[in-house]
This record gives C-alpha cells, sequence and structure tokens, in this order.
C-alpha cells in the first residue's frame, strides 16, 4: 500500500541550528504535505506542494517535492524553541478522499 | 471564524463504559474525518464522512466503534464498551476542497482504566 517513511524519528538541536528531514515511499504521490503538532494540539498545515521539483517557502520552512515523486523534503533554518513539535509529512491516496501520514519527527530545541 | 471543535477534550473512563466524542466542523466543510493517535500506531484514519454519509469506515477497528453524522454540523464517535487498549487521542478533521486542505481540532485525549 502507499506508506510514508519518515527519518530520523527524532532530533535535539541547539537554538539557531538548521534542521533536515525527509519523508519517503514506494508510491508515487501527486501532493506533499507537511504537518506540524504542537503538544496538546492537534496538527497543522505548513506547507503542500503540488508539482515534482517544487520548492515552497514558509518563513524559516522550506520544502521540496522530490523528482522521482516519492519523497520529500523539509528544512528549518535558525531554529527557535518554538520549533519544539512533531513534525508529519502526508499525502493523499490514489483513491479517495484520505490523508496517509508518516510516523512523524519529534523536534526538540535546546535554548 | 471558530476552528474545528472537539469535546470533551479529556476523558476518563473506566473499561466496560460508553464514551461518546463529539465534533463540529467549520461552517461549510462538507468532509468530516475521525483519526486516533498512538505512539505505537502514529496518526490513524478511522472513518470520514462526506455530505454527512460515511463513505470508507475500513479503519474503523471493531464493532465497538462507531460513528454517525446526523447533520453538516455534528459528528459523534461511540466506542461501546470501552477498553484498555482505546486509550489514544481521537482527532476530528473537516475540508472543504480536497483532503490536502483538512483542519483538524485540538483532538479529545481518552484513558479507560
Amino acid at each position: 500500500g502507499q506508506q510514508l517513511n519518515q527519518s530520523p524519528q527524532s532530533m535535539f538541536i541547539q537554538e539557531g541550528e538548521d534542521v533536515s528531514m525527509n519523508c519517503t515511499s514506494s508510491s508515487i504521490f501527486n501532493t506533499w504535505l507537511w504537518y506540524k503538532q504542537e503538544p496538546g494540539e492537534g496538527p497543522v498545515l505548513l506547507i503542500a506542494l503540488y508539482k515534482a521539483g517544487e520548492l515552497t517557502s514558509n518563513g524559516r520552512l522550506t520544502a521540496q517535492f522530490g523528482i522521482t515523486r516519492k519523497d520529500s523534503f523539509l528544512n528549518i533554518s535558525a531554529s527557535i524553541p518554538s520549533d519544539v513539535g512533531i513534525y508529519f509529512c502526508a499525502g493523499p491516496l490514489r483513491y479517495g478522499n484520505k490523508l496517509v501520514f508518516g510516523a512523524g519527527t519529534i523536534l526538540r530545541v535546546k535554548s | 471564524d471558530a476552528g474545528v471543535i472537539q469535546s470533551p477534550r479529556h476523558e476518563v473512563t473506566e473499561m466496560g463504559q460508553e464514551v461518546t466524542l463529539r465534533c463540529k466542523p467549520i461552517s461549510g466543510h462538507n468532509s468530516l474525518f475521525w483519526y486516533r493517535q498512538t505512539m505505537m500506531r502514529g496518526l490513524e484514519l478511522l472513518i470520514y464522512f462526506n455530505n454527512n454519509v460515511p463513505i470508507d469506515d475500513s479503519g474503523m477497528p471493531e464493532d465497538r466503534f462507531s460513528a454517525k453524522m446526523p447533520n453538516a454540523s455534528f459528528s459523534t464517535l461511540k466506542i461501546q464498551p470501552s477498553e484498555p487498549r482505546d486509550s489514544a487521542v481521537y482527532f476530528c478533521a473537516s475540508t472543504g476542497s480536497g483532503p490536502d486542505t483538512q483542519y483538524f481540532g485540538p483532538g479529545t485525549r481518552l484513558t479507560v482504566l
């Protein structure tokens, strides 16, 4: 089936450092989504990617839709304490109105 | 504009009791999704509705789980009888367009003792 593999599972970084995480699949996706979940809250959409090779930014966040359409990357530059949370990649399944989510990358920031 | 509203935010109950979780989607959204989140299994889709009609309930774990959407502004997820392994955070999400614009509620943290 269409599954998403996220890495790394978790990161503990120093404030000010850049962060990189990625998401891969054995299946092709036509849309890649990146969500952030803060403690006690539901996931919030950060960036949506719709075209292979697309590079999209949202403030200090930059995400790329891989050329093969089987992967996506999220980078956070100059991390700050409020970047703490779980970052999920997601993509719509081929059929139906459903999303599949990766397992998430837990980000912790030391100030 | 209010986002997706879920109640209660926290529920603690004893094994065997009936549990009802509630969701009010964003006004005007015509698709509603129920998810369950656990450490072991991550975020799983349980069921989704289009225009109040259940479309796909293949993620509902057992017959103990049921969901209804009697109108466009309200949905319930019921577990009867509840078991300790049902302990999780349950999210409701809604969208007015494609699946990539789902807005999530704050979740209900369920603990079954």
